[in-house]
């Protein structure tokens, strides 16, 4: 199992630039997460998704929009890129059941540039 | 709503010696209490949990005991080594919530 896998890794983008991150899950999990990881603020929630063709917002979702079409698959869509998203992104997973239950896994994260 | 307040760092121990990092929370109702880690370069995973009142998380050596009459969820280990240098997070999450609530985290550097 690969577990939770994001691409891209890194990605630098001009102001005003769109670009979507793809978060894959191969454990089956129900709910999907996406986080984003700031200096000294630790990891804010941007929205999240609790099964296929649902989304919410969390605690910082502006700026972004998010689809999740597959329950495998969580995107997170910057439509214009500004330089306050400059951030490293984080997406989690969790599944409802088995002894994993109530642990979020994460993947390895994006770092994203604005400038 | 519900919040994490966790020591701040950065931390600096020398090698074996004792580690305690702090962690305070407030919830509405009954949450499970995380403590995640971060190594350099890669994303969070689980440390130790605990789901209810007096139940004492553990793994790798670290330790948490859930204290419901101090809200506290301190994170203890009795000889860190070089390779817990890592940022440390802990985290709730109240019944019937699907979301996580995390507190800032603290890095913790072991030096030989």
């Amino acid at each position: 199992n690969a577990g939770v896998t994001q691409t891209p890794k890194f990605r630098v983008l001009k102001t005003g630039q769109s670009m979507t991150l793809l978060c894959a899950q191969d454990m089956n999990h129900e709910y999907m997460y996406w986080y984003r990881q700031d200096p000294g603020m630790g990891l804010r929630l941007i929205h999240y998704s609790v099964g296929e063709g649902t989304t919410a917002k969390g605690e910082v979702p502006d700026g972004y929009n998010v689809s999740r079409l597959k329950k495998q698959n969580f995107l997170l869509g910057l439509e214009s890129a500004a330089p306050s998203q400059t951030s490293v992104y984080f997406c989690a997973s969790t599944g409802l059941a088995g002894v994993s239950y109530n642990e979020q896994f994460f993947g390895p994260g994006t770092r994203l540039t604005v400038l | 709503g519900n919040s994490v307040t966790q020591m701040e760092g950065p931390v600096t121990l020398s090698e074996e010696a004792f580690l305690t990092i702090n962690c305070t929370y407030t919830a509405t109702g009954y949450p499970s209490l995380f403590w995640y880690v971060q190594y350099p370069g890669e994303g969070l995973q689980l440390l130790l949990k605990a789901t209810k009142a007096d139940d004492k998380g553990s793994n790798k050596g670290f330790e948490a005991t859930y204290r419901k009459e101090t809200t506290s969820f301190h994170l203890e280990k009795g000889s860190v080594q070089v390779s817990d240098s890592a940022v440390y997070f802990c985290a709730l999450r109240d019944f019937g919530n699907e979301k996580l609530t995390f507190g800032t985290g603290t890095r913790l550097t072991i030096i030989p």
